[in-house]
């Protein structure tokens, strides 16, 4: 069964500090996918990035970056010099790839980015 | 502006009622999906279709039903026999029927349902 996992359920920091949010996932499948996605307040949930499992490079975009490493079964997810407008709650998600674009979530951990 | 638009944002149900959930998409997605978020619980998937007329059960199907009649509406029902609805639900959609495994899923607003 696919699982994934984020074991930090709450993490606060103060405006500028560094954070990594972490995401662990167990499977046997050899393809799959990965996401991370941020749910404001508002709620909705907002697509931040998707990885591949034949694709270990490391990815930045702005003050976000993301660690993938298949030896270690982790997607870790690190924001830069933090705002307080990246308060949210933070998903990993597993898509097994193999039918029907389902979704497998972490728990989500819920970032407090403190002026 | 394309998206996926749910009603209403706030919902009572008295006991022993039916309610339903409306999500409405006009992304031209073939795939929609239900998801059920509690406290700490992450999003648990209730129900998805891939094409119209056909859907499949998710993890907690006990208790709702949908129907895919049109490409652009996948309504949820939260029947009487769901003895504990209370929780926020969202609707998604997705390209993956035609674009493959990778194409994230775009959410709705979400509809917060609590029991009176």
């Amino acid at each position: 069964a696919q699982k994934v996992t984020q074991a930090q359920t709450e993490i606060s920091v103060v405006e500028k500090e560094d954070v990594t949010l972490d995401c662990v996932y167990e499977t046997r499948d050899t393809t799959y996918y990965l996401f991370w996605y941020k749910q404001p307040p508002s709620g909705e949930l907002v697509f931040l990035i998707r990885r591949n499992s034949f694709d270990e490079q490391n990815e930045i975009s702005g003050r976000y970056s993301w660690n993938f490493q298949k030896s270690t079964s982790s997607f870790n997810f690190t924001i830069t010099a933090s705002q307080v407008v990246d308060s949210a709650v933070y998903f990993c998600a597993f898509d097994r790839g193999s039918t029907l674009g389902r979704l497998y979530f972490g728990r989500g951990t819920q970032l407090t980015v403190w002026p | 502006d394309g998206g996926i638009t749910q009603s209403p944002k706030y919902l009572f149900r008295k006991e022993g009622q039916n309610v339903t959930l409306s999500c409405e998409q006009n992304l031209n997605h073939d795939a929609m999906y239900w998801y059920r978020q509690d406290p700490g619980q992450g999003l648990r998937l209730i129900y998805y279709s891939q094409i119209v007329n056909d859907f499949q059960k998710g993890d907690i199907a006990e208790g709702y039903s949908v129907s895919r009649e049109k490409k652009e509406s996948f309504p949820l029902t939260v029947t009487s026999a769901q003895k504990n609805p209370t929780a926020f639900y969202l609707c998604a959609s997705s390209s993956y029927r035609t674009g493959g495994p990778n194409q994230p899923q775009h959410f709705g607003d979400g509809t917060r349902l609590s029991i009176l």
